[in-house]
Formats: structure tokens, sequence, C-alpha cells
């Protein structure tokens, strides 16, 4: 498809439990940021991939997070010992070029993943 | 630090008036860009439009119009001509200088009602 995709759509998983999300750029998109949503609040931000390299992952809430993007495009984050408060929609998006003060950063959004831990 | 901030949780517009949805940033960066998205019930977000921190013009895209003062350090959405479609959530976001990560603020709920 010509967006952002986001698999899975939905992930319900138990407290403890390991949980990968998948993040699938546009097609040329240098760029890939995660963020996190939890009901009524905007998006936080999580992590930011230039290319294969975390250019900014400040917003990692703690060491249980990470992600990679090992050939530049495709990115997964991982969740170690998930907990309740994790329970969010997991927003990824990508742009043409890194982030800059003009239009040209604009980024496009999957639909997300929706993770509920019981 | 950069701050976001939203103060209507929610608005209320009749088809086919004009609404304008409040947005104050906080920054120290002289050079930065200000967003709109638009977060329909499917959950993705929708870009709608964009401003510069030097562009002396407010930035209008269709029915989206961009209400800039710089000074007073606010960025507000006006849409005119208000559609059904229109309903959803909508957030106003930042970009400062030497950085690449948006800056969301809390979002408003906007119900537009015939």
């Amino acid at each position: 498809g010509a967006g952002v995709s986001q698999t899975p759509s939905n992930k319900v998983t138990e407290k403890g439990k390991y949980v990968e999300l998948r993040c699938d750029p546009i097609s040329g998109h240098t760029a890939l940021y995660w963020y996190r949503q939890s009901l009524g609040q905007g998006p936080e931000f999580l992590i930011y991939f230039q290319g294969t390299g975390a250019a900014d992952d400040s917003g990692l809430p703690n060491d249980r997070f990470f992600a990679v993007r090992p050939e530049g495009s495709v990115s997964t984050l991982k969740i170690q010992r998930t907990e309740r408060g994790d329970s969010a929609v997991y927003l990824c998006a990508s742009s043409l070029t890194p982030g800059t003060s003009g239009r040209s950063g604009e980024l496009f959004f999957g639909e997300g993943s929706r993770l509920t831990v019981l | 630090a950069q701050k976001i901030t939203q103060t209507q949780p929610g608005m209320f517009v009749q088809e086919k008036e004009a609404v304008t949805l409040d947005c104050t940033y906080d920054t120290s960066d002289q050079s930065y860009g200000l967003f709109w998205y638009k977060q329909p019930s499917s959950g993705e977000m929708i870009f709608l439009i964009y401003q510069g921190s030097y562009d002396e013009q407010n930035a209008t895209e269709g029915r989206y119009s961009l209400n800039f003062q710089k000074a007073r350090k606010s960025a507000n959405l006006v849409i005119s001509a208000s559609q059904l479609g229109d309903s959803a959530m909508y957030f106003c976001a930042m970009r400062g200088h030497n950085t690449d990560k948006l800056i969301f603020g809390t979002g408003t709920r906007l119900q537009v009602f015939p």
C-alpha cells in the first residue's frame, strides 16, 4: 500500500508478556517515528529513527521499551514484561526528510496498534 | 522545553458555520514549525496545515486557515463552512529548531451538528 502500515492493529496480552509491534513506512521515507497515545491524550513521542539509527530515543519511558530499524525501512517496537499501564495505541509515522522547520518534515501516520495489557 | 496547550476539550459547531480551535505554544527557539492534525474515529492522524515561524502570511489550505500570532505564541486553527465530516479530534503540534520530533497538545474534540 501507499501509506504507513502497522501490524497488528489490535493486540491483547497478559501482564508480564513480551510484545512486538511492527511498522512499515512509506517507501523512500528515511525518517520513522514511534508515538504512544493513551485514551483522551495527544500522541506522546517515544523514539525517532533517521535511517537505521535511533536519532532520538528520549521519549522511551524505561528500559522495557526498545525499537529497531535494522535495514532502514521496517521498524519494530519491542516491549518487555508488559504492564497494564502500557495499554495504549502505538502510532508510527514516517517522513521524507529529517525534521526541519519546513513543510518537508510533515509526518504521515499509520492507523496505530492498539495494545491492551490485562 | 517546548509545550503545546489546547484549552478546549470539546467544541460544537453547526454545519456551514466557521469554528476556531485554540492553540498556544511555548518555546525558546527562534525557528520552529507549527502543525495541525485531524484524528477521526478511525484513529489515523491526518495532516491539515503547517505554519513556519518565519512565514509572514498565515497559512491556508482549502477550508483550513491558521491564525498565527507570533507575539502571543498562538496558532489557532480556523475551519470555515464546517461539514459533518469535520467531526473529529484536532491536535496542534510543534517542532522546534534542531529537533525532529513533533510535540502534540491534548487535542480538541470537534462535533459538527446539522
